[in-house]
């Protein structure tokens, strides 16, 4: 069964960038769009963008023009860089697999807390 | 951008009943619905895909219906387990789209 794991830092600066990592396991990159989801605490979910294992994305336009999303096949993971942060950026950030024919999220990170703060 | 609205917001019901949660699209999305299933502390579990299609390890008491822009998850004789938030997503266009939660609580 694929698992997947978010890694990255915790607290960041505003104006800053925000660099998470999402390593699949249990499971092959290919094949499948890589998502990445956020959760401002206490409320719903935002979804931010994916990147098809073949380096294909598609972003959120309501982040467009501030995020990166890429994959690196050869060590099973993928990667969001979001920059010129905000509070309003703090979230728990999911990263999430879709299938290649439906987009509905099958499998889930267990979600990494980003705060930004000075 | 496609909105989808969740309705009622809280659903408060007693275990053993019969509840039953709806979502609404602003456009047409075929049949390209699914919802996902909160825990506290936890991330989203797929639940419903397809508009009616169970996800694996959900037994059939959770059931889902709709088409268009209307619908509908019942959970039939609720468990303990079943409190939690709902979430509707739809993936018929970018960008796709979640409703806000219906959260189901113990009356």
């Amino acid at each position: 069964q694929v698992q997947l794991q978010e890694s990255g830092p915790g607290l960041v600066k505003p104006s800053e960038t925000l660099s998470l990592t999402c390593t699949v396991s249990g499971g092959s990159i290919s094949d499948y769009y890589w998502n990445w989801i956020r959760q401002p605490p206490g409320k719903g979910l935002e979804w931010i963008g994916y990147v098809y294992y073949s380096g294909t994305t598609y972003y959120n336009p309501s982040l467009r023009g501030r995020l990166t999303i890429s994959v690196d096949t050869s060590n099973n993971q993928f990667s969001l860089n979001l920059n010129s942060l905000t509070a309003a950026d703090t979230a728990v950030y999911y990263c999430a697999r879709g299938q290649r024919w439906e987009q509905y999220f099958d499998s889930w990170g267990q979600g990494s807390l980003v705060t930004v703060s000075s | 951008e496609t909105v989808m609205t969740q309705s009622p917001a809280t659903l408060s019901v007693s275990p053993g009943e019969r509840a039953t949660l709806s979502c609404r699209a602003s456009q047409r999305i075929s049949n390209n619905l699914a919802w996902y299933q909160q825990r506290p502390g936890q991330a989203p579990r797929l639940l419903i895909y397809g508009t009616s299609t169970r996800a694996t390890g959900f037994p059939a008491r959770f059931s889902a219906t709709g088409s268009g822009t209307e619908f509908t998850l019942s959970i039939d004789s609720l468990q303990a387990e079943d409190f939690a938030i709902y979430y509707c997503q739809q993936y018929n266009f970018w960008p796709y789209t979640f409703g806000q939660g219906t959260k189901l609580v113990i009356k």
